[in-house]
């Protein structure tokens, strides 16, 4: 089973709409987790993090983070055709563990902004 | 903000050549990370390095190796290239969540530019 789960999409919102986009993971001692945005061809770049549960809100885009469901999902509001790229999720494990100097990537979701 | 410098942009190998990718960065992170991406398959960690000359293998390690001489420096080192090494490779690098006290507890990955390799 994967660590880190995502929809890959491609999923499809009009200019203006919200984007949800959700992850789900199975480490229940994970702690920190990331999402960043990845163009076409470039390297990813970090969007925000979140690590205690409910929202976390960042200009047009909020962060939600439930560890009972295990799942953390990231909203983008007012949707532009800039946004449209590829998300992923990261997820950091327990911070006593080795494997916590790692961020577990899920495989990423496609989002095109339709204008 | 912190830089992440890899030393190619594009580079183009023949089949067995040995092949050297490096990566600097210039925030004093403990952390480096070699990751490669391919379509449909993600992000895939090949090694990792917590301090200098200290290295982990990461999920696919086989037909790599890598070098830590100095904290800022994390190369990826090729022996024997081959055509299904072919890909986006990046380096990353971060605070240790380990050693770096509260404020890295949350400290994310940067990520360099990329090196797209072709190996013909």
């Amino acid at each position: 089973q994967k660590e880190v789960e995502q929809n890959s999409g491609p999923l499809s919102v009009p200019e203006g709409a919200i984007a949800s986009l959700n992850c789900t993971y199975s480490d229940r001692g994970s702690q920190s987790f990331f999402w960043y945005r990845q163009y076409s061809g470039k390297s990813p770049e970090l969007i925000m993090f979140i690590y205690s549960n409910g929202d976390k809100e960042d200009g047009r885009f909020t962060a939600q983070l439930n560890k009972a469901s295990q799942y953390v999902s990231l909203l983008i509001r007012d949707s532009q055709p800039s946004d449209s790229a590829t998300y992923l999720c990261a997820v950091r494990q327990f911070i006593s563990s080795g494997s916590a100097r790692q961020l577990t990537f899920g495989s990423g979701t496609q989002l095109t902004v339709l204008p | 903000d912190v830089k992440v410098t890899q030393s190619s942009r594009y580079l183009v190998k023949r089949t067995g050549e040995k092949v050297f990718l490096e990566c600097v960065q210039d925030m004093d992170h403990e952390n480096m990370f070699w990751y490669r991406q391919d379509p449909g398959l993600g992000l895939r960690l090949i090694y990792f390095s917590y301090d200098v000359k200290m290295k982990e293998k990461g999920d696919i390690p086989e037909g790599y190796s890598v070098s830590r001489e100095k904290k800022e420096r994390f190369s990826l080192i090729l022996e024997s290239a081959s055509t299904n090494q072919t890909s986006m490779y990046l380096c990353a690098s971060s605070l240790s969540p380990l050693t770096g006290g509260g404020r890295s507890y949350n400290s994310p990955l940067h990520f360099g530019n990329g090196t797209r390799l072709t190996v013909t």
